[in-house]
């Protein structure tokens, strides 16, 4: 079973200053990562949606992929106070059937301070 | 219209009454999941339909009951809230049966039982 870890648990930034999340998976025939961000008390909205090792950039929101270390990042750029959220990675396995288990880590509180 | 709508936003319960909860999408979507969330906890997969085939994890098959009347609509259903069911309920659709597809939350139903 995919075992999904995110650190740090919370981080304080800085408005404007880049604020970098991580996240470890244990399942390394994982072939779809996507960070997703939960604002409080509301549903999840997914940021960045990343398939092979390197870099995808969504706007200010950058996810790197490093398979063969099992590693994840999320960074964002000029981050802004609206930014403040729970931000949860979610690895996972096309493996062409009807398995639909998202595996969500346990997330990141981010704050960012102006 | 990428909207996901939940109903209600917020529920009050007492211990051993009935709770459902309803969420809708227009995009046609085949899969509709149901995801608890509690604070400082990774989102828990309850149960996905994929097309009219409702598939329930081990770990919470007695406890959550789903229906699926038209591709549009599916509910969550408790039939005797305890206190461990206080929680965000999270409903999400996505495209296809797998879970590489992008999923659509909705803002969550906040459930609190006392």
């Amino acid at each position: 079973q995919q075992k999904v870890q995110q650190s740090p648990e919370s981080l304080t930034v800085s408005e404007g200053a880049m604020a970098s999340l991580n996240c470890t998976f244990s399942d390394g025939t994982s072939n779809n990562f996507r960070w997703y961000r939960q604002h409080s008390a509301k549903g999840l909205e997914v940021l960045v949606s990343i398939f092979s090792d390197g870099e995808k950039e969504e706007g200010r929101f950058t996810a790197h992929l490093n398979r063969a270390n099992l590693h994840v990042s999320l960074h964002i750029r000029e981050p802004q106070p609206s930014d403040s959220a729970v931000y949860l990675c979610a690895p996972s396995l096309d493996s062409g059937g009807s398995n639909a288990k998202l595996t969500f880590g346990k997330g990141t509180k981010l704050s960012v301070k102006s | 219209d990428t909207t996901v709508k939940q109903n209600p936003r917020y529920k009050l319960a007492r211990v051993g009454k009935p709770v459902n909860l309803i969420c809708s999408q227009t995009m046609n979507h085949d899969t509709m999941y149901w995801y608890q969330k509690k604070p400082n906890q990774a989102p828990k997969l309850l149960l996905f339909y994929y097309d009219k085939i409702l598939n329930r994890e081990a770990d919470t098959f007695e406890k959550f009951q789903s229906s699926r009347p038209n591709n549009s609509f599916c509910s969550l259903y408790i039939g005797s809230a305890g206190l461990e069911y206080s929680a965000m309920y999270l409903c999400a659709s996505s495209r296809g049966q797998g879970a590489t597809g992008q999923l659509y939350f909705g803002e969550g139903s906040k459930l609190t039982v006392l």
